[in-house]
């Protein structure tokens, strides 16, 4: 199985900050890489698919970068909509597997 | 847009059967681009693929779950399924039932989740 390793595991910042959370797979996955949004109490949401693309209706100031197995997540000048848990996901190879998720807190 | 609603029990005891269904709105089941698909989530912890199923019923299984997973799809009613056998309390958890879109670049994600239903393994 491919293991897929974020970090930070949490992470506070303030409202305009600009926030990256890194996402490493235990093997190369090219750029078969995805995100999601979590917020307490709701299904996870795509923001963005295939190491970059953003998915429809989700923010601009959302954006993802990396190849082989290092990915990054971005998140420039943070609204206290974007407090939530972030997870990544390769859809590489099965088992499809996620990282453990980094929790953005407001601080 | 795709709209997927779980149903099913919220407890099973432990050793018995849990057995989820999932029904799609906005969209056919029969959808070539589409695959159908179960994730999990303990309480306060992560993400956890299950398995998926496509229209013609090929099936695609965790190997950690395999065994006791079975992943159903009914076209007829727009309906897929999950049954787990033999289950304990470990797999109390959030079930969401999500498409897994096969788009025209050839990535594959979860696009479309399901709210989830909590179901509680405890006698």
């Amino acid at each position: 199985d491919i293991q897929m390793t974020q970090s930070p595991s949490s992470l506070s910042a303030s409202v305009g900050d600009g926030v990256t959370i890194t996402c490493r797979a235990s093997q190369t996955i090219t750029n078969y890489l995805n995100w999601y949004q979590q917020k307490p109490g709701k299904a996870p949401k795509l923001l963005i698919y295939a190491t970059s693309n953003l998915q429809s209706g989700v923010p601009s100031r959302f954006s993802g970068s990396g190849s082989g197995s290092d990915f990054t997540l971005t998140v420039s000048s943070l609204q206290p909509e974007d407090f939530a848990t972030y997870y990544c996901q390769q859809s590489y190879s099965d088992p499809y597997t996620f990282g453990q998720g980094t929790k953005l807190e407001i601080k | 847009q795709l709209q997927l609603q779980e149903s099913g029990p919220g407890m099973v005891k432990p050793s018995e059967t849990l057995s989820l269904t999932c029904t799609v709105s906005g969209g056919s089941i029969s959808s070539t681009n589409h695959y159908w698909g179960w994730i999990r989530q303990p309480p306060g912890k992560g993400l956890e693929w299950i398995g998926h199923i496509y229209y013609s019923g090929s099936t695609y299984h965790n190997p950690s779950l395999k065994s006791r997973v079975t992943i159903s799809v009914d076209t007829s009613k727009n309906q897929f399924s999950l049954k787990m056998s033999s289950v304990t309390a470990a797999d109390t958890a959030v079930y969401y039932c999500v498409p897994y879109y096969y788009d025209s670049s050839g990535y594959y994600y979860f696009d479309y989740w399901g709210q989830g239903t909590l179901v509680t393994v405890s006698s």
